[in-house]
């Protein structure tokens, strides 16, 4: 039971490419959320999603998409990366199965920079 | 706004000496309250949460927080620090109403001097 994984753990992107941060987790749990952590920011939510196929928006999407297709996968696009997406992303989902407000597990995080 | 405030952005600590760490909270209800604790190039990890009940909370690795309704705080505390509580210690607070919502203090790093 690995239980929230992400890759890649690094990269380096040049501004105007494209990218897809993966997320995966293997607890069936319905509920995941991608998070950015920049200096003196802490962590903010880009985009979560309830459960397969139900994906909204956190309190910084622009410039960022997500799918669910299904339960295990939450990647996270970048269509057209820019510096000021240069960042620590981590994904996470509750520890429980139950209330979605429950505390996070966190992913180990993907580094990325924008060039 | 909702906002997590945690004041103290560096925190230099001697080995043995006690450690408070502060959080405040902007919200018209009581939210649900956690301390996580993010060591270099790590995820973040739960050191404690507080939902109801008891306002001293007790949680991993020797750490202890208040609720203190009156002060919107949530302050972390151990009587006697290690060389390995050395990471950055974040706030967080869940909203108790309308759209969840899961709000991060910008974060306190704590240094440990030997």
């Amino acid at each position: 039971n690995a239980g929230v994984t992400q890759t890649p753990k690094f990269h380096i992107l040049k501004t105007g490419q494209s990218m897809t941060l993966q997320c995966a987790q293997d607890m069936n749990h319905g509920y995941l959320s991608w998070y950015r952590q920049d200096p003196g920011m802490g962590l903010r939510r880009i985009h979560y999603s309830v459960a397969a196929g139900i994906t909204d928006k956190g309190e910084v999407p622009d410039g960022y998409n997500v799918s669910r297709s299904n339960t295990e996968d939450f990647p996270l696009r970048l269509e057209s990366a820019a510096p000021s997406q240069t960042s620590v992303y981590f994904c996470a989902s509750p520890t429980d199965k139950g209330p979605f407000y429950n505390e996070q597990f966190f992913g180990p995080g993907t580094r990325l920079t924008v060039l | 706004a909702q906002s997590v405030t945690q004041p103290d952005i560096h925190i230099t600590v001697s080995e043995g000496a006690s450690l408070e760490l502060r959080c405040n909270y902007s919200y018209g209800a009581t939210p649900y309250l956690f301390w996580y604790v993010q060591s270099p190039g790590q995820g973040l990890q739960l050191l404690l949460k507080y939902f109801s009940g008891d306002t001293l909370v007790q949680g991993n690795k020797g750490f202890e927080a208040e609720f203190k309704r009156s002060q919107s705080s949530f302050n972390l505390r151990k009587p006697s620090v290690h060389w390995s509580d050395a990471a950055e210690y974040f706030c967080a607070v869940v909203l108790t109403s309308g759209t969840y919502k899961y709000i991060f203090g910008t974060g306190t790093r704590l240094k440990v001097l030997a």
